[in-house]
């Protein structure tokens, strides 16, 4: 079986400022893992995902995460918040073997000017 | 391209009352999924289809039907409506094949349902 934890159910950073949202995953095979971004009223869109082909993996709108195996974890960054960038930010894991994708609660970001 | 489309984009229906959403993919995916978001609960799985004629229960099935019609097309009833489901519902849509789960999910807008 497969879990998520996001910690922080919101985030605030200045502009610019360096954006770090945590996910932490339990997954009892090889994960497979995604973060997507939800902006108001609209439906979540995929940012980046891990497939076991690199372990620092790079997205949309400067967005990255490193998969830690040791850590269990797959946190995204993005090394200079914009105003934009403001959403509700989900990771979700799936895995070989299984159809589910499982979420994790989000994180909600705030940028302040 | 119009990827995954949901209608009705908002209900308000009373207790007791039915309804079905319904969803549609255009990119010959196979897999089909409906989640339901609440606040501070994330994406909650309903139902799944892993691909056309099958369906599977997901974390919360309870009170809620759903019917893979064709590959394109998979709906969510709700037969008897219930306060406790007011909330947002996802439809998304995925090319896993056999259990793969390496590719991502795609996204409808969203139906707005409110149950007084």
């Amino acid at each position: 079986a497969q879990s998520v934890t996001q910690l922080g159910s919101h985030v605030s950073v200045s502009e610019g400022a360096l954006v770090l949202l945590r996910c932490n995953y339990s997954s009892s095979v090889p994960p497979y893992l995604f973060w997507y971004v939800q902006y108001p009223n609209q439906g979540l869109q995929l940012l980046l995902k891990y497939t076991s082909a690199a372990t620092l993996v790079k997205g949309i709108n400067g967005f990255e995460a490193e998969f830690k195996k040791s850590e269990t974890s797959f946190h995204l960054t993005k090394p200079s918040a914009h105003m934009s960038d403001a959403a509700e930010y989900f990771c979700a894991v799936s895995a070989s073997g299984t159809y589910k994708y499982i979420f994790g609660t989000g994180t909600r970001l705030k940028v302040l000017a | 391209n119009a990827g995954v489309t949901q209608t009705p984009k908002f209900q308000v229906l009373k207790t007791g009352q039915s309804m079905t959403l319904q969803c549609a993919q255009d990119m010959n995916h196979n897999s089909m999924y409906w989640y339901r978001q609440d606040p501070g609960m994330g994406l909650r799985l309903i139902y799944y289809s892993a691909s056309e004629g099958t369906t599977d229960k997901g974390e919360v099935p309870n009170g809620y039907n759903v019917s893979r019609l064709n590959k394109r097309e998979f709906s969510l009833r709700l037969e008897s409506a219930a306060p406790s489901q007011t909330s947002v519902y996802f439809c998304a849509s995925s090319e896993v094949f056999a259990g793969s789960g390496n590719s991502p999910l795609h996204f409808g807008n969203g139906t707005r349902l409110t149950v007084t």
